[in-house]
């Protein structure tokens, strides 16, 4: 299993981004998937969920109305839009998998940093 | 919205001693949605421990879950040289849908 993040760099504010996250070693298609974000030296923040067919969406209050996820399942690939960028989203980017069988993240990547800064 | 507290902020202990880490929910919560993680510096989290008690897969014995409602805890038997490192607990809500992490607890080698 590996996911690999890209896309993180150095953004002014209210600018766009878009992070993806290519996946491979499972079934993409059949997992939901997160974004968790860490911001420098400080904790972990769950972002956004998206289920295995994209049909569904749920986000962090913090990033509601700027922040899309979506997944191309035949790409393999999640992704993360992201607008109306503040500084307080200055933060590794980590996209990571469901496990099935809990209500948990069972694997993750290593993350793509996003530094907005005027 | 559910909050977790974690306690203690950071816990200095010596390779072979026992770890005693709590999470506490500020209201109570399904054992089945409780999961800990740990992250080791410049890498990112791994699942240890879900449905507050299962360690996942590779997981040593020596990492254990227990805990119900509000209160629950992590405990390591005998800290490795390589159990040094930040732990949080995570909980997942349903209605919406969503993740709640502690602020994490950082254990140090004394």
């Amino acid at each position: 299993v590996q996911l690999v993040e890209s896309g993180g760099d150095v953004v002014q504010p209210g600018r766009s981004l878009r992070l993806s996250c290519a996946v491979s070693g499972f079934t993409f298609k059949t997992y939901g998937m997160h974004w968790v974000r860490q911001a420098p030296g400080k904790g972990l923040e769950w972002v956004t969920v998206i289920s295995f067919d994209g049909s569904n969406t749920y986000y962090a209050d913090s990033v509601k109305g700027r922040f899309t996820v979506s997944r191309d399942n035949s790409k393999n690939t999640l992704y993360l839009q992201m607008s109306s960028l503040r500084a307080e989203d200055t933060a590794l980017y980590y996209c990571a998998r469901e496990s099935p069988s809990s209500v948990s993240l069972d694997y993750w990547g290593q993350g793509t940093l996003v530094t907005v800064s005027s | 919205d559910i909050e977790l507290a974690q306690s203690p902020g950071t816990l200095s202990l010596s390779p072979g001693e026992r770890a005693t880490l709590s999470c506490r929910a500020s209201q109570s919560v399904s054992s089945t949605y409780l999961a800990w993680y740990q992250q080791k510096p410049g890498q990112a989290p791994t699942l240890l421990i879900y449905g507050a008690s299962t360690r996942a897969t590779g997981i040593p014995d020596r990492f254990s879950g227990s805990g119900s409602g509000t209160d629950f805890t992590l405990t390591i038997s005998r800290l490795e040289p390589e159990d040094f490192a930040v732990y949080y607990c995570q909980h997942y809500g349903s209605s919406p849908p969503k993740f709640t992490f502690g602020p994490g607890t950082k254990v140090d080698i004394k």
